[in-house]
């Protein structure tokens, strides 16, 4: 039973940069996708991106929301079975839960969630 | 890439049926069988429930049921049962590597 465990800084001034670590135990870290999204209080899911683990020929490609792409990136440390996700530029409409996931189009296994509050 | 389109509620009693849509485009959910369907309970992450528009992850009582035509999407939720009140959120492949949701339906089980 795979588990993504979370952490990174919950409260962030504006124009600060986001920077969560999603570290995975219990299953294999190869051969798969693992994405972040994000959820604002009260609000629906934003897929944010995802990296490509999953073949040795895209593996470590990515893919963001084009909403989101001139501000994020997200990279994984194979060494460690973790991956990271860093926006830049934060502002308040960036107040979250942030949630590390396993897959891309089917998301099959979610972290617990970091909620990361934007605020001066 | 627009947001799917999801009633914001939906409700039944104990034992009743309710199905709730996720409508897109011919672009994503009309193009593509990538279709899944999460459960949150408050506070929880979401769990995935439905894949590829039908398919029911292992574990998921078969009284969860997906399906789609055209450009909508659909989550059946048979003989409902008082936990099955929670948040429920559509998503689709929408073509180059792009993954969008539905604003998410709450239902209640009155």
């Amino acid at each position: 039973q795979v588990q993504l465990q979370q952490w990174g800084a919950g409260l962030l001034k504006p124009s600060e940069t986001l920077s969560l670590t999603c570290a995975v135990y219990g299953g294999s870290f190869s051969g798969y996708h693992w994405s972040w999204i994000r959820q604002p209080p009260g609000k629906g899911l934003e897929w944010i991106g995802e990296i490509n683990h999953g073949d040795i020929i895209h593996s470590g490609s990515t893919n963001y929301n084009p909403s989101l792409k001139s501000r994020v990136t997200i990279s994984v440390d194979t060494s460690k079975n973790q991956f990271s996700l860093k926006v830049n530029s934060m502002t308040a409409a960036d107040t979250a839960v942030y949630y590390c996931a396993r897959g891309f189009r089917i998301i099959t296994d979610w972290g617990h969630g970091t909620l990361v509050t934007v605020s001066s | 890439q627009s947001a799917l389109t999801q009633p914001p509620s939906a409700s039944g009693s104990p034992g009743q049926s309710v199905t709730i849509s996720c409508t897109g485009t011919s672009s994503d959910i009309g193009f593509y069988n990538s279709v899944s369907w999460y459960q949150q309970h408050p506070g929880k992450a979401p769990k995935l429930m439905i894949y590829e528009v039908n398919k029911r992850l292992s574990g998921v009582p078969d009284r969860f049921s997906g399906s789609k035509s055209g450009n909508t999407a659909s989550l059946t939720v048979s003989g409902l049962q008082a936990e099955d009140e929670a948040d429920y959120y559509c998503s689709s492949y929408a073509g180059n590597n792009n993954l969008i949701f539905g604003g998410g339906t709450k239902l209640t089980v009155l």
